[in-house]
């Protein structure tokens, strides 16, 4: 149980397109996901929190008209990089809270974004 | 403000070759102290969750322990395929946010 997928697992695009990262709980409904990016060698960053059904909650410093975020429903959030530039290139994590276990996250593959 | 510190980076242990990890926290209310594995280019992929001190938590060659200001994740008679980076994280104080620490990148030379 609390498997969590991302999809795609690789992108490469052009600068100034825009590129859509989705989450999904597969065997559990999440009411809280969260976005993640990590940079070689280091530890995860945390870009926002997201609830089903509300507005996400951003951390300081990340843009939310850059990095825009929905949790539509129970088992799927989505990232949307608009307008990617190469310095997001970075490896996208997202995770899940299991509304039965409410302290634990279980975390997707991971994105890994190159931007042209 | 609420922290996490891992020691040590980086540890290269031969095959069978016991040792721990060390996870150092200071947080505000702690609700949880998680154990991760991340390969490279993978998610983490969740090991254990410690809620107070004293408490114990084992799986196959690993034993988390955690006490009020740290946690141990210690590896018994380790094997090559346990080489990965193991991060630390807590939550904790009114968001309930993970707060990671930067991982122990452990290698086992067979």
């Amino acid at each position: 149980g609390a498997v969590v997928s991302q999809h795609p697992s690789r992108v490469i695009c052009k600068s100034g397109t825009s590129v859509k990262i989705e989450c999904r709980s597969l065997d559990f409904q999440a009411t809280t996901m969260f976005w993640y990016r990590q940079f070689p060698k280091q530890s995860l960053m945390l870009m926002a929190t997201s609830n089903e059904g509300s507005k996400a909650t951003y951390e300081q410093g990340v843009e939310k008209d850059k990095f825009l975020i929905n949790h539509a429903s129970l088992t799927l959030s989505t990232l949307t990089v608009t307008s990617a530039h190469p310095e997001d290139s970075s490896f996208y994590i997202c995770s899940a809270r299991d509304a039965d276990r409410e302290n634990e996250q279980f975390f997707g593959p991971g994105t890994r974004l190159t931007v042209l | 403000e609420d922290q996490v510190t891992q020691s040590p980076e980086a540890l290269r242990l031969q095959e069978g070759e016991s040792s721990s990890l060390n996870c150092s926290y200071t947080v505000s209310g702690l609700r949880g102290l998680f154990w991760y594995r991340q390969d490279p280019g993978k998610g983490p992929e969740f090991l254990f969750t410690l809620y107070s001190a004293g408490e114990e938590k084992e799986k196959e060659r690993l034993k988390a322990t955690l006490t009020k200001k740290e946690s141990f994740l210690h590896i018994t008679a380790p094997k090559p395929e346990d080489s990965a980076t193991y991060l630390c994280a807590v939550s904790g104080g009114a968001t309930n946010k993970l707060i990671f620490g930067t991982g122990t990148l452990l290698a086992v030379q067979p």
